[in-house]
């Protein structure tokens, strides 16, 4: 089975803009979670959807945001960019949300200048 | 409270040696405490799991510890290899129901296992 898949891999930004990343679970898993990861904050849960719907939000702001779509791809959303999102995104995918293991993406570096 | 604290932040082991990692929890709706294992340019990969029903669970040179009255858990690595130096992080994740799927992360501990 292929592994969960993020696109763009690296992306660059300037401050102002929006960015969207996409995330492609594991075939058959129905829950992908979002996280950021940075040097000073580490990793924080963004939120989780499952079934197209969200189930659960991490604290970032409204800027942050994100869907899912039928066939379980999600896509999350940073609308004007600061300097302050620079980090790794990761996409993690579970077959239910329910007491499963998440597995992990390789992620999407965001460098916004 | 929704906090996971993890340390030592690095560590250096000799090869062949073993490596201890400790995390403490304070919330105890946790009931799934996992450890990821991160090398430089890839996402998270999953290590080794335990639930609060067992004090200990061994998988292969990897073992958790975890004792539900401290709320601590802990990993070992035993037999150390360069192979292992990577970033450890453990987790907490709440009952599904009342937390979804969400992880709580601890700060990661970077591993080195000088040959």
């Amino acid at each position: 089975k292929a592994g969960v898949t993020q696109t763009p891999r690296y992306l660059i930004k300037t401050r102002g803009q929006q960015v969207t990343l996409s995330c492609s679970p594991i075939s058959g898993h129905r829950s992908v979670s979002w996280y950021q990861q940075t040097p000073g904050q580490g990793l924080q849960f963004l939120f989780e959807y499952f079934s197209e719907t969200q189930r659960n939000k991490g604290n970032f702001p409204g800027r942050f945001s994100g869907r899912q779509f039928s066939n379980s791809r999600s896509e999350m959303n940073v609308s004007t960019l600061e300097l302050g999102d620079s980090a790794l995104y990761l996409c993690a995918s579970s077959p239910s949300g329910g007491r499963d293991e998440q597995f992990f993406g390789p992620g999407t570096r965001l460098t916004v200048l | 409270q929704q906090q996971v604290k993890q340390s030592p932040q690095s560590l250096i082991v000799q090869k062949g040696g073993i490596s201890i990692i400790n995390c403490a929890y304070e919330n105890t709706a946790f009931d799934y405490f996992p450890w990821y294992q991160q090398f430089p340019g890839k996402g998270p990969a999953l290590l080794i799991a335990i639930r609060p029903d067992v004090s200990e669970k061994k998988e292969g040179r990897f073992t958790i510890s975890f004792n539900k009255s401290a709320k601590q858990f802990s990993l070992h690595i035993m037999d150390s290899q360069p192979g292992d130096s990577a970033t450890y992080f453990c987790a907490a994740r709440g009952a599904v129901g009342a937390a979804g799927n969400k992880l709580t992360f601890g700060g990661g501990t970077r591993v080195l296992v000088k040959p």
